[in-house]
């Protein structure tokens, strides 16, 4: 299958920094991604859609603010948590679709586990 | 809206024992399903997708679904559990021909399986 690749696959940040995750598709264009939370133990939560060349669309209660999307090319997608405190620590994932004929497969990366102290 | 709901919160076997994991699905239209796993301190792997065509579909590590459209389920079966099949399992679903949709997931079932 597909390709995703995300970086960093963990980082350890101070109170009030901001880090930047980025999202790639190796091997196929992704006019969208998308980015996800895992809190432990529970389900993946969709933060945003990410859309390449215009703004992101962000889920309900997501702070458009505070997690910045940028989705500059075809292939890179980037979330930065600003002045991320220690109740952003968690394991953000990206996803990209490919279009198979009519139907969307999601490939995900390995996921950045963030850990802000 | 779609929401999807896996019934079983943590499921202990013993190997060689059968799995059945509940997946049931909230969607107007017609969708595509998903079954992932998630290994301790791993990324998702994708287990096996059902688009269209024969509602049993087979997957990797023996593992398989079925797609029961009265019923707005997919519940994962695998026949003889091993101790490797330790895990997170999440249901996905996402609109079918409708281009880059979001996957729904479910809360995640946690299984456990015993030597």
């Amino acid at each position: 299958g597909a390709v995703v690749s995300q970086h960093p696959s963990w980082v350890i940040c101070k109170s009030g920094t901001s880090v930047k995750i980025e999202c790639r598709s190796l091997d196929f264009q992704a006019t969208t991604m998308f980015w996800y939370r895992q809190f432990p133990k529970q389900s993946l939560m969709l933060m945003a859609t990410s859309n390449e060349g215009s703004k992101a669309t962000y889920e309900q209660g997501v702070e458009k603010d505070k997690f910045l999307i940028n989705h500059a090319s075809l292939t890179l997608s980037t979330l930065t948590v600003t002045s991320a405190h220690p109740e952003d620590s968690s394991f953000y994932i990206c996803s990209a679709p490919q279009l198979q004929g009519f139907n969307t497969e999601a490939f995900f990366g390995q996921g950045t586990r963030l850990t802000v102290v | 809206a779609q929401s999807v709901s896996q019934h079983n919160h943590h499921v202990i076997l013993s190997e060689a024992a059968s799995l059945e994991l509940g997946c049931n699905y909230s969607y107007g239209g017609t969708v595509n399903l998903f079954w992932y796993v998630q290994y301790p301190g791993q990324h998702l792997q994708l287990l096996l997708k059902y688009f269209s065509g024969d509602p049993l579909v087979k997957g990797i590590k023996g593992f398989e679904a079925e797609f029961i459209k009265s019923k707005f389920s997919f519940n994962l079966r695998k026949p003889s559990v091993q101790w490797s099949d330790t895990a997170e399992y999440f249901c996905a679903v996402n609109a079918r021909n409708q281009a880059g949709t979001a996957l729904i997931f479910g809360k995640g079932t946690t299984l456990s399986v015993s030597s």
